[in-house]
């Protein structure tokens, strides 16, 4: 299986600023990369996929690049609203998840 | 609108069964593959079973392969996960998610249902 290693594990912020989050796979998965977004309680939601496609209706605050092993989610200018967990995803073999990032209130 | 709604779970003892189903709405079900996410409590998300639209292909996370069965009846819009043997480290919240494909051919999960908990314990 593909492993997938996002950093940090949790981080805290203040609205407004700029959030970068890191996923990194074991082995080269292109451009199968999905981010998700999880509130307490809820279930996922994805953000973006093929690393760098925002899913419609996704605040243009939210971004993703990168390929191969090494990609990056992130949120341009933090709102109140984006305090979550978010997890990467790869799609390229048997789906696996990355351990989560929390994103708390600084 | 597109919906997933899953029903089923409860406490079961372990080496119980337990049953999973999954009711869609709001688009052709019989077009997509489906798949269950679980997740344990305060933990993250863990992939356990995919089957395509037709039902004839079927994976399987090693955790529960030959254990768990997924299956489909596109006549009742229904996804189905029957749980055997089930471990205290099976107790999470399953998800019963949609495979979408995008026109650049990316596979990615949407939407999820709300879940339902699975907890096994004596």
């Amino acid at each position: 299986d593909i492993q997938m290693t996002q950093s940090p594990s949790s981080l805290s912020a203040s609205v407004g600023d700029r959030v970068t989050i890191t996923c990194r796979a074991s082995q080269n998965i292109s451009s199968y990369l999905n981010w998700y977004q999880q509130k307490p309680g809820k279930a996922p939601n994805v953000l973006i996929y093929g690393a760098s496609s925002s899913q419609s209706g996704v605040p243009s605050r939210f971004s993703g690049s990168g390929s191969g092993t090494d990609f990056t989610l992130t949120i341009s200018s933090l709102q109140p609203e984006d305090f979550a967990t978010y997890y990467c995803q790869q799609s390229y073999s048997t789906p696996t998840f990355g351990q989560g990032t929390k994103v708390e209130i600084k | 609108e597109v919906q997933l709604v899953e029903s089923g779970g409860g406490l079961v003892q372990p080496g119980g069964s337990l049953r999973l189903s999954c009711a869609a709405s709001g688009f052709s079900f019989s077009s997509y593959s489906m798949n269950w996410v679980r997740q344990a409590p305060g933990k993250g998300l863990e992939w356990v079973s995919y089957i395509s639209s037709s039902g004839d292909t079927i994976y399987y996370a090693d955790s529960v392969k030959g254990r768990f069965t997924i299956s489909r009846d596109n006549a009742r819009n229904s996804l189905y996960l029957q749980m055997n043997s089930l471990r205290a480290d099976d107790t999470a919240v399953y998800y019963c998610v949609r495979q979408f494909t995008s026109s650049s051919r990316y596979n990615y999960f949407d939407p999820w249902g709300q879940g339902t908990l699975v907890t096994v314990s004596s």
